[in-house]
């Protein structure tokens, strides 16, 4: 049962637009929503987290918007840029700190 | 601070070998927990380790096992491989175990079963 849904499963942006990766989730017993970055050979890097009794978190070019009552969250990338051209995944992590994962969105900026 | 470490990088077995893959968290990090990375499946936890104890287990068969060392460091084994045990496993850390808790991913290990 996949229980974080995550779209687009590619996405494609011009240098300097904004990116946007969205997630639903089912299992209210999450408390915790981070998103990582993976390059191809590499482990997923923590890129930014949110707690759902905040409605938006902001670092640098990378912002969270979290809608809790309609169980879903969104990642931002504002002036994307092709170093930002990886593989980006929501996840939920509840209380057992067990993550569960979206299915990964492969973004591509184009120079 | 270092970051988490995994040995080896890359393995190559057989079906129906064992192969154990190690993971050094990072220092002060009590928790480990182990994913299994796959194209066709994603992302899966497998298990995590608090203290020497397994705390939760994945949704993976009784052929997947681990192992967590008083000094935090941690161990999976697979016995009786099988052709779709190839993934990367990767092992990731945090300070403490439960809510909030960020986890941090080393860089995997690569398994192949031929």
């Amino acid at each position: 049962q996949q229980q974080v849904k995550q779209s687009p499963q590619s996405l494609i942006v011009q240098k300097g637009g904004i990116s946007i990766i969205n997630c639903a989730y089912e299992n209210t017993a999450f408390d915790y929503f981070p998103w990582y970055q993976q390059f191809p050979g590499k482990g997923p890097a923590l890129l930014i987290a949110i707690r759902p009794d905040v409605s938006e978190k902001k670092e640098g070019r990378f912002t969270i918007s979290f809608n809790k009552s309609a169980k879903q969250f969104s990642l931002h990338i504002m002036d994307s840029q092709p170093g930002d051209s990886a593989t980006y995944f929501c996840a939920g992590l509840n209380a057992g700190n067990m993550l569960t994962f979206g299915g990964g969105t492969r973004l591509m900026v184009k120079p | 601070k270092a970051g988490v470490t995994q040995t080896p990088r890359y393995l190559i077995k057989t079906r129906g070998q064992q192969v154990t893959l190690s993971c050094s968290p990072i220092s002060g990090h009590r928790s480990v927990s182990w994913y299994q990375q796959t194209p066709g499946q994603g992302l899966q936890f497998l298990f995590e380790y608090f203290s020497e104890t397994q705390r939760n287990k994945g949704n993976f068969p009784g052929r997947f096992s681990g192992r967590q060392f008083s000094n935090s460091r941690s161990e999976m084994n697979v016995s009786t491989l099988e052709l779709g045990d190839s993934a990367l496993y990767l092992c990731a850390s945090s300070l403490m175990s439960g809510s909030y808790n960020e986890q941090f991913f080393g860089p995997g290990t690569r398994l192949t079963v031929l």
